[in-house]
């Protein structure tokens, strides 16, 4: 029951463009959502989070749009710095059980 | 440690063979969780710990998947006679706020497990 869907499974972007990822979810009892960064051989991290009763949330380079109409949210890179290659996991959570998407490959080139 | 620390990184095993993969969480966070993850998929929800109290093993894929955490720290994910189906990156994460509250998840590097 994939209740999270990242179905993008790779972007390419030039350094300095926007990277747009992009993630689907189905369940409306979802209230918070997160993203985080994945390297190699190393756990997630979490990048950036936004509450259901916001439709934007910015940090710096980061900015994560929620469309809770469309059950969609993204997150927007700007500018892409080649340090941000990594698989990206959309995250959902209601009652603090987080759902993951399937991660999308960003691979930023110099 | 600062982080979540987790052992082995590695771990081959023969099918029908027992493994127990050890979580230890950042200091003084009450929630635990285990997450499984294939290859090429996102974390798949195993199990919840809230201190020692297990409160939601529902994402365990079979009996043959056990996890502990007697003392309110330090979990164990136990597989009993392994099967090539296991073979997944096994990720344990923390979190100083209780499930039902939001906030981010703290991952340990995980345990990747080999069934042959």
């Amino acid at each position: 029951d994939q209740q999270v869907k990242q179905n993008s499974p790779s972007l390419s972007v030039q350094e300095g463009r926007i990277s747009i990822l992009n993630c689907d979810y189905t369940n409306s009892m979802f209230d918070y959502f997160l993203w985080y960064k994945k390297y190699p051989a190393e756990g997630p991290t979490f990048l950036i989070s936004i509450s259901s009763i916001k439709d934007k949330n910015e940090d710096g380079r980061f900015t994560v749009f929620l469309n809770k109409s469309a059950k969609h949210l993204s997150l927007h890179i700007v500018p892409s710095q080649p340090g941000d290659s990594a698989v990206y996991f959309c995250a959902a959570s209601a009652s603090g059980y987080m759902r993951f998407g399937a991660g999308t490959r960003l691979t930023v080139k110099p | 440690g600062a982080g979540v620390s987790q052992s082995p990184r590695y771990k081959v095993a023969k099918r029908g063979q027992d493994v127990a993969l050890r979580c230890d969480p950042i200091s003084g966070h009450v929630s635990l969780f285990w997450y499984q993850q294939a290859l090429g998929q996102g974390p798949e929800f195993l199990t919840y710990f809230q201190n020692e109290a297990q409160l939601d093993k529902s994402g365990l894929p079979s009996d043959r998947f056990f996890a502990e955490r007697p003392e309110g720290s330090v979990s164990t994910l136990k597989i009993q006679r392994t099967q090539q189906e296991d073979s997944a990156v096994y990720l344990c994460a923390s979190s100083s706020r209780l499930a039902g509250n939001t906030g981010e998840l703290f991952f340990g590097e995980g345990s990747r497990l080999t069934v042959l």
